[in-house]
């Protein structure tokens, strides 16, 4: 089956401890994106990818990383500076064309919760 | 700037009747595309419906149908005949086709009442 993998589905920080999240896809997308979701609130980007090897910043990457080293997989970080980390993180992918309908799929979500 | 407003934070519907999530947006750019996606309490956003900025019909999906005004720069989603399953958080989102990035709404919470 085609999709958007994201593991694990919880996870527990401890103060001052980096996580990385897990996002793979199988549906032959360029882009990739990173988005955090607190209660009450809408997603924010924290980063996305057009392409391998490329990834840019969204409105909130200060205290997380990412890595784009092959097309299926787009790994985030979240290091000890990010000071409130406990959130809903999503996925997701598109074709990355420009221009046209460009629909967005999202993973099942990690939630993240610092002990 | 981007902006997508979603005014509505809670919403009630009896079973089987229709109900309108409203959004509106804010744009310079003269080409974009506005979706819809509903989030059940499992968390995972679902894909529900596309319209393009230059679509000339308002998009339908089934039960969905988005009814596009772009004077007035509104998006809003309309449930026919809404089921128990219905029940989810519902965000409106825009791509401005000049770029990749995409933009959300606050979303809006629907409960169908039995």
């Amino acid at each position: 089956d085609g999709g958007i993998t994201q593991s694990p589905k919880y996870l527990f920080r401890k103060e001052g401890q980096n996580v990385t999240l897990s996002c793979e896809q199988n549906l032959n997308h360029d882009a990739m994106y990173w988005y955090r979701q607190d209660p009450g609130q809408g997603l924010r980007l924290i980063y996305y990818s057009q392409i391998v090897n490329d990834f840019q910043k969204g409105d909130i990457a200060e205290g997380y990383s990412v890595s784009r080293e092959k097309k299926e997989s787009f790994p985030l970080t979240v290091t000890s500076a990010q000071k409130n980390p406990t959130a809903f993180y999503l996925c997701a992918s598109s074709l990355g064309l420009a221009g046209g309908q460009e629909t967005q799929y999202f993973g099942p979500g990690t939630r993240l919760l610092v002990l | 700037a981007q902006k997508i407003t979603q005014t509505q934070p809670g919403m009630f519907v009896q079973e089987k009747e229709a109900v309108t999530l409203d959004c509106t947006y804010d744009t310079s750019d003269p080409s974009y595309g506005l979706f819809w996606y509903k989030q059940p309490s499992s968390g995972e956003m679902i894909f529900l419906i596309y319209q393009g900025s230059y679509d000339q019909q308002n998009a339908t999906e089934g039960r969905y149908s988005l009814n596009f005004q772009k004077a007035r720069k509104s998006a809003n989603l309309v449930i026919s005949a809404s089921q128990l399953g219905d029940s989810a958080m519902y965000f409106c989102a825009m791509r401005p086709n000049t770029g990749n990035q995409f933009y959300f709404g606050t979303g809006t919470s629907l409960t169908v009442i039995p």
